[in-house]
């Protein structure tokens, strides 16, 4: 059963416009979450993280979202860029947890 | 230079042999990690270790095996039990608390 959902397989954004990637989580124990950009035939790059402690967590054009009540987070970025074009995925991990469970990943791709 | 190194890029495996996959880190992170990616499923964890001498199974264990003799080092045997093995292999290792760091990944091929 996938504790993890991201429901967009992909997106498209104009240049310069916001993305939002959207992340659903069922277990209540998960209490620290990541972003990850990966290209094709790559590892992937840690982006940001959240701990369940804030609702909000910036670093630059990205911004994560954190709403716990729903079990969903979100990350924006914003203004977009084509070098943004990737898979993201999120992630989640119990404080007393010993492993990151990942969502199916959403495809990004930014129109210039 | 620390990061997490895997060998080889590319692998090809003829049907009924055992490849093994290398993953060391220099970031003296006692976690390591094991996936597994497939087109449409994310990531999905095969074994991983807290500590030298100790593993444990993921959710996708069957065919596979590893060994962690040594912090550094996190070898990932493909076993011939193994029905499906082509898949994009990911090492990742993790401090006590934060993010997990990735390895560049090993594509193996099945032929």
């Amino acid at each position: 059963d996938q504790q993890v959902k991201q429901n967009s397989p992909s997106l498209s954004v104009q240049e310069g416009r916001i993305s939002i990637l959207n992340c659903d989580y069922t277990n209540s124990m998960f209490d620290y979450f990541l972003w990850y950009k990966k290209y094709p035939a790559e590892g992937p790059t840690f982006l940001i993280s959240i701990s369940s402690i804030k609702d909000k967590n910036e670093d630059g054009r990205f911004t994560v979202f954190l709403n716990k009540s729903a079990k969903h987070l979100s990350l924006h970025i914003v203004p977009s860029q084509p070098g943004d074009s990737a898979v993201y995925f999120c992630a989640a991990s119990a404080i007393t947890g010993n492993q990151f469970y990942f969502g199916t990943g959403t495809s990004l791709t930014v129109i210039p | 230079d620390g990061g997490i190194t895997q060998s080889p890029k590319y692998l090809f495996r003829k049907e009924g042999q055992n490849v093994t996959l290398s993953c060391e880190q220099n970031l003296n992170h006692d976690a390591m990690y094991w996936y597994r990616q497939d087109p449409g499923q994310g990531l999905r964890l095969i074994y991983y270790s807290q500590i030298v001498n100790d593993f444990q199974k993921g959710d996708i264990a069957e065919g596979y095996s590893v060994s962690r003799e040594k912090k550094e080092s996190f070898p990932l045997t493909v076993t011939s039990a193994q029905k499906n093995p082509t898949a994009f292999y990911l090492c990742a290792s993790r401090p006590p608390w934060g993010e997990a760091f990735f390895g560049q990944g090993t594509r193996l091929t099945v032929v």
